[in-house]
């Protein structure tokens, strides 16, 4: 059962641009994680939002969780080549954290 | 300090090899993982342990053996291993609180079965 889904699964954009990434869940999760990942390493955390409505900001990244904690949105304001990555959305239930599919970003120069 | 370390970093075994992957954190979590990660796919749950007692078995097959010695060590021991098996295998730490409920992950160890 995929209880997160990602979107969009695939994004290549031109360097400066802006874009978003969708994490949705019919679930509701304690908490919510994005990690960001290379190729051959472990995923690397940039948030954790754990209170329904929060923003939280990180240089360009602006992290959302839903009022009903069950989805969520990662927004990147003027992109660069190193924002290229697998980004990964994870929300905790339990003793368990559930995986989105991954978003594959390419940031052309 | 989030470190979690893996080691090695790379292994390649045989189909009749015996060898162990290592996983270690000072962050004093008391949850521990093993995740499993296919290239481009997101990483599937494999074991996680609670206070040093196994607590979910994801249906593992038995040639992956998890062993957690006291709560800042976490081995994987490995044998008869197949060639699907080949994959980059996680290790993650849980910290847990009223404001924050978050894993940490190590930097993976990419395992090759010939």
């Amino acid at each position: 059962t995929q209880l997160l889904e990602q979107s969009p699964q695939f994004l290549s954009i031109q360097e400066g641009e802006n874009l978003t990434v969708y994490c949705n869940s019919s679930s509701v999760f304690s908490s919510l994680q994005w990690y960001r990942q290379e190729p051959g390493e472990g995923p690397v955390l940039l948030v954790t939002v754990v209170t329904g409505g929060e923003v939280k900001k990180l240089k360009r990244l602006t992290f959302q969780f839903g009022d009903a904690r069950k989805d969520s949105s990662l927004h990147i304001t003027a992109a660069q080549p190193g924002d290229t990555g697998l980004y990964l959305c994870a929300g905790a239930s339990f003793n368990k954290f559930y995986f989105g599919s991954g978003t594959k970003l390419n940031v052309k120069p | 300090d989030t470190e979690v370390t893996q080691t090695p970093k790379h292994l390649v075994m045989g189909m009749t090899n015996k060898k162990s992957l290592k996983c270690e954190q000072h962050m004093g979590h008391r949850a521990m993982y093993w995740y499993k990660q296919k290239a481009k796919k997101p990483p599937e749950l494999m074991f996680v342990y609670s206070y040093e007692k196994l607590s979910i078995n994801e249906s593992v097959p038995s040639r992956f053996s998890p062993e957690c010695p006291n709560s800042s060590l976490l081995n994987l021991h490995l044998h008869a291993l197949q060639p699907e098996d080949s994959a980059l295998y996680l290790c993650a730490s849980r910290r847990q609180g009223s404001e924050t409920d978050t894993q940490y992950f190590g930097p993976g160890t990419r395992l090759t079965v010939l």
